[in-house]
Parts: structure tokens; C-alpha cells; sequence
């Protein structure tokens, strides 16, 4: 299996981030993304595809279709730039860099 | 609270084993009760997932890495630890050690961490 994600995505405060991951293995089995920014641990934003963990943001939200799946950040702010990794079935994602603009 | 933490040298050399340990604090009963893992990150930035274990359910591994990596589980210390057999410099990364989500562990491939440690730099050079 394979996940592709593009390599970056750029937005304006207050815009709406959409980052996919595309590969069969999402078909098959969750998807979860994670958040890193530089020099720290990725972090769990969402797990079964569309759960929040406790303390990240209703703003973050995730979908499924087929074998895409997607991470939507709503009202984008500053703090929301890093990279965004999408995972499953064992696999992980290039990456997406996000930039606020 | 759990937080878990990597410990082992920073310096191995090409062919030979890389050992770490991470060390789960905070109940004792921690490291029966969920599973436990690694992940790698390489210098380029691509992240890696290497293994998995379960004091109940055993090891879950990689395809691509399963063949050098032997992961155990120390109850008695809170402790959990990864070797990995014959290493080149393409194994040079930052190793994260982590708690598997909960509440996807038994239901799904047991690689998505909720808790991550943070992380150490296992460079492979003679």
C-alpha cells in the first residue's frame, strides 16, 4: 500500500484547509492524521478517520470517501502551520506542509 | 498522566544492533494494559512505524523491518525496548517510542500513537 498527500497547502487566516490522503489502504482500515511542528513529536488530531482526541479543536475535522480521506481545518490560525501526516494500516503519508499565509 | 520516554545510545555502528528503551511513567499496571510501539523518523522527515507490543496480545510488526526487529516488554520496570539487527546509515533517524490510541488497539493494526515520547537521534556511522 501506498498514501499519497500533496506536499504542501498554503491559506489565509481564516480560510478553510483541506489536506487528502489517497491510497487503497484507506479503504480497508482507519485513517488518523497527525500534526508536527519543528523540532517536536507528531501529534494525534484524529483517529477512526473521524474522531477528536480530547483537546484538539472542533476547528480540525476528519472525512472518508472511498480510498481518500481528508483533514479540514476550518477558520486556519497561525498556530495551526506544521506538517500534517496521514496514516493507516500501518503506513504513513509524504506529509503536507501547511502554510498561513 | 502517561508520558513515556526513549533511552539508548545516540552513535551505532554500521552492522551492528540498535538498542533502546522507553520508559512508560506514571501507573505502574501501564505497560500490561496497553500496547506500546515505535516509530522512526528519517532525516528527510518521512515517518516510519516499526513495531508493536501487547502484554496480552504479543508483538505486531512491520513486513519491511519485521525480519531485524525484536521487541520485548519488561512489566516488572515499566519499561518496553526495540533492537534492530544489522544496521546501515539508511536506518539513521529519530526514534519515537509511543502508546497505541486506546481505542483502536484490538480493532485495527495497533500503529496510531496517542502518546508520544520525544523521540531520540540514532545516527549509524562508523
Amino acid at each position: 500500500y501506498e498514501l499519497t498527500q500533496p506536499p504542501s497547502v498554503s491559506v489565509s487566516p481564516g480560510q478553510t484547509a483541506r489536506i487528502t490522503c489517497s491510497g487503497d489502504a484507506v479503504a480497508r482500515q482507519y485513517s488518523y492524521w497527525f500534526q508536527q511542528k519543528p523540532g517536536q513529536a507528531p501529534l494525534l488530531v484524529i483517529y477512526k478517520g473521524t474522531e477528536r482526541p480530547s483537546g484538539i479543536p472542533e476547528r480540525l475535522s476528519g472525512s472518508t470517501s472511498g480510498t481518500t480521506a481528508t483533514l479540514t481545518i476550518s477558520e486556519v490560525q497561525a498556530e495551526d502551520e506544521g506538517d500534517y501526516y496521514c496514516h493507516s494500516a500501518g503506513m504513513f503519508g509524504g506529509g503536507t506542509r501547511l502554510s498561513v499565509l | 498522566q502517561v508520558q513515556v520516554q526513549e533511552s539508548g545510545p545516540g552513535l551505532v555502528k554500521p552492522s551492528e544492533t540498535l538498542s533502546l528503551i522507553c520508559t512508560v511513567f506514571g501507573d505502574s499496571m501501564f505497560t500490561k494494559k496497553h500496547t506500546w510501539g515505535w516509530v522512526r523518523q528519517s532525516p528527510g522527515g518521512g515517518l516510519e512505524w516499526i513495531g508493536s507490543i501487547s502484554y496480552a496480545r504479543g508483538t505486531f510488526d512491520n513486513p519491511s523491518l519485521k525480519s531485524r526487529v525484536t521487541m520485548s516488554l519488561d512489566t516488572s520496570n515499566n519499561q518496553f525496548s526495540l533492537k534492530l539487527r544489522s544496521v546501515t546509515a539508511a536506518d539513521t533517524a529519530v526514534y519515537y517510542c509511543g502508546r497505541v490510541e486506546p481505542a483502536v488497539e484490538t480493532i485495527d493494526t495497533p500503529s496510531a500513537f496517542d502518546i508520544w515520547g520525544p523521540g531520540t537521534m540514532v545516527t549509524v556511522s562508523s
